[in-house]
């Protein structure tokens, strides 16, 4: 499985922007790369998923490097409830079924 | 339309029992996907099922763990003999099925203690 690195942790003030990185430098063609996040004592929820252009949805934006070995999850205006561990996932074109998690970036939200 | 729901969300087993742990997916979907997460770690694929199938079990211990998914009811997974090691949450997750892009919707996880 292709992996990913995040940062352990970062820390954000509410109501700013918060932009989560991730390196994916063995990312092949055929990768789609998906951003879920946990809260506290619950299962992961889908954030958004990108394959060559830049995403945007209610919940984030997500810009991908024009070489793809990086993307970056943009949350336009942090609250408290974005406090969360958000993973950075890849996984295959054909084969979305198998993912792979990694250790995430747990999101701290300062008020 | 009810999210992914698990069944039960805290069990205790000692040593040496049967932990069965229920998974019943979102209203359509007809796969499920199990995996575990030890804490202060990511989530661990396990196994992928469709309807009466298993389509992918590589990352299913070999010994003690089985899963299935019946044509009708929830997908369990079974595991015996339980060790201490097993202690984990264990999340279900689902989606409508495979070809264009499928969301997986999460439960809220099974956390499994052994004595």
């Amino acid at each position: 499985d292709a992996k990913t690195t995040q940062p352990n942790s970062m820390e954000s003030n509410e109501e700013e922007p918060v932009h989560l990185p991730c390196n994916h430098s063995t990312i092949s063609g055929t990768d789609y790369i998906h951003w879920y996040r946990q809260l506290p004592s619950q299962g992961p929820e889908y954030v958004i998923h990108g394959l060559t252009s830049n995403v945007n949805n209610r919940m984030a934006s997500l810009a991908i490097a024009e070489d793809r070995k990086s993307s970056t999850l943009i949350l336009h205006r942090a609250t408290l409830r974005d406090a969360a561990v958000y993973y950075c996932i890849l996984s295959a074109i054909y084969n979305f079924n198998k993912f792979y998690f990694g250790s995430g970036t747990k999101l701290n939200v300062k008020p | 339309n009810a999210g992914v729901m698990q069944n039960p969300r805290h069990l205790v087993r000692r040593r040496g029992q049967e932990a069965r742990l229920r998974c019943s997916p979102m209203k359509g979907h007809s796969h499920v996907y199990w995996y575990r997460q030890l804490p202060e770690e990511g989530l661990k694929f396990m196994v992928y099922l469709q309807k009466e199938n298993i389509i992918d079990e590589s990352g299913m211990p070999k010994e003690r763990f089985s899963a299935e998914f019946p044509k009708e009811g929830p997908s369990i997974l079974r595991i015996q003999q339980v060790v201490r090691g097993d202690s984990a949450a264990y999340f279900c997750a689902s989606s409508l099925g495979q070809g264009t892009y499928n969301e997986q919707f999460f439960g809220p996880g099974t956390r499994l203690t052994v004595l």
